[in-house]
């Protein structure tokens, strides 16, 4: 099993519609938990850190479920600026050296 | 603040050739990271230092590649010889201090890098 899993998708979505990413990971012992977003061409840049109780940035949630190991990030109202690559990064048990899943692509049309 | 800058932002070179990049990071953070980016392997750490110290270089592909920090502000990634199987696009990042808890990383534009 992969460090880190994503469905590398893509998902194509209009514009308003509510779409839902996972990532799995394997290691138990892995505390840091986050969504980067990545535009074509571009350097990955932080989402949102994603916390045990879960958290919301605007039309963005993020949530952590421990027992099954696994991050989501929701996005609701979908606009056609969200398109992007969404990477999951999960910070290896044990220390906090990040790995990053291969992302999960995102196309949002009109 | 300037952000991670990255040098040079584009590099073709011949097979053979060194090739040197390099990474400023934003100015207090304490780690500095080396990622390789490709659509086969998606994007890899390469080495991770911390306070100039090279903390885990297991990524690092083979000794062609060589990354030094002699100081906080400064940091080089090294292929010699290069191979047209290492063009990429190559990232620094930073973040202010590992094991803070937060640790959220700011990439660099990064450098693509062709070998022909």
């Amino acid at each position: 099993r992969k460090e880190v899993e994503q469905d590398p998708g893509p998902f194509n979505v209009p514009e308003g519609a509510t779409v839902a990413f996972n990532c799995t990971y394997s290691n138990s012992a892995s505390q840091s938990f986050f969504w980067y977003r990545q535009d074509c061409r571009k350097e990955p840049k932080l989402l949102m850190s994603v916390y045990s109780s879960g958290n919301e940035d605007g039309r963005f949630t993020a949530q952590l479920n421990r027992a099954s190991q696994y991050i989501s990030l929701l996005i609701r109202d979908s606009k056609l600026s969200d398109s992007a690559t969404y990477l999951c990064v999960v910070n290896r048990g044990g220390s906090y050296i990040p790995t990053f899943g291969r992302g999960t692509s995102l196309i949002v049309h009109p | 603040d300037a952000g991670v800058i990255q040098s040079p932002r584009h590099e073709v070179t011949e097979m053979g050739q060194e090739v040197t990049l390099r990474c400023k990071p934003i100015s207090g953070h304490n780690s500095l990271f080396w990622y390789r980016q490709t659509m086969m392997r998606g994007l890899e750490l390469l080495i991770y230092f911390n306070n100039n110290v090279p903390i885990d270089d297991s990524g690092m592909p083979e000794d062609r590649f060589s990354a030094k920090m002699p100081n906080a502000s400064f940091s080089t990634l090294k292929i010699q010889p290069s191979e047209p199987r290492d063009s990429a696009v190559y990232f620094c990042a930073s973040s202010l201090e590992v094991g803070s808890g937060r640790n959220e990383q700011f990439f660099g534009p990064g450098t693509r890098l062709t070998v022909l």
